[in-house]
């Protein structure tokens, strides 16, 4: 029951520094999405992928790169780490259909930026 | 005005009593909407679904969807401790492009006081 699986889990990172986020699902689903949290402002978009080969940007896409390599796997890359970028990231994955499948998630990466 | 507000509490209600989190959204096309539980330092998860108008039960929770008045809300009977957490609103708002995006509400913390 391994469901989506997110890798590292916590990375202290210093400002210009660059890092991968990696997430991996086990249940056949066609999107896959990358969220950040941050206190007191839910989760926000950064890209999300709706099938193999695709990819698009969210609501909060810039610093940051996505990599849809094959239908399991969606990893989110920043280039150059600034502090603004500490926050918590949720990787998620949804099943096909016609919109209404739940998300499920990722445990998450804490991500710190000094 | 943001895609789904919530009230972000804290909601602070009493063991047995019920609790009533409410969710608004801007998309009058919005087709299904989901309400996710999540503990401090984990990621969310699914609690309930509803795409129709009207009431849906799942044991203590029942969500409530009217379109016409753009709301959705979820009421938890018999209120535990354990609920205490920040429950998230999230909606799939339908793009003329094809395909959906999913908007999450900032959450309303909720604390159950024993």
């Amino acid at each position: 029951n391994a469901g989506v699986t997110q890798t590292p889990k916590f990375q202290v990172l210093k400002t210009g520094q660059s890092m991968t986020l990696q997430c991996a699902q086990d249940m056949n689903h066609n999107s896959m999405y990358w969220y950040r949290q941050d206190p007191g402002m839910g989760l926000r978009l950064i890209y999300y992928s709706a099938s193999e080969g695709t990819t698009d940007k969210g609501e909060v896409p810039n610093g940051y790169n996505v990599s849809r390599l094959n239908k399991r796997e969606f990893s989110l890359r920043l280039e150059s780490a600034a502090p603004s970028q500490t926050s918590v990231y949720f990787c998620a994955s949804t099943g096909q259909g016609d919109g209404n499948q739940p998300q499920h998630f990722g445990d998450g990466t804490r991500l710190s930026i000094l | 005005q943001k895609e789904v507000e919530q009230n972000s509490g804290p909601l602070s209600v009493p063991e047995g009593a019920i609790a009533s989190l409410n969710c608004t959204y801007s998309d009058r096309g919005s087709q299904s909407f989901f309400w996710y539980r999540q503990y401090s330092g984990k990621s969310p998860e699914l609690i309930m679904f509803i795409y129709s108008n009207g009431d849906k039960e799942d044991g203590r929770f029942t969500a409530q969807l009217n379109k016409a008045s753009q709301y959705v809300s979820l009421l938890i009977r018999d209120s535990q401790p354990s609920d205490s957490a920040t429950y998230l609103c999230a909606v799939n708002m339908f793009k003329n492009t094809g395909g959906f995006k999913t908007i999450f509400g900032a959450g309303t913390r909720l604390f159950v006081k024993a």
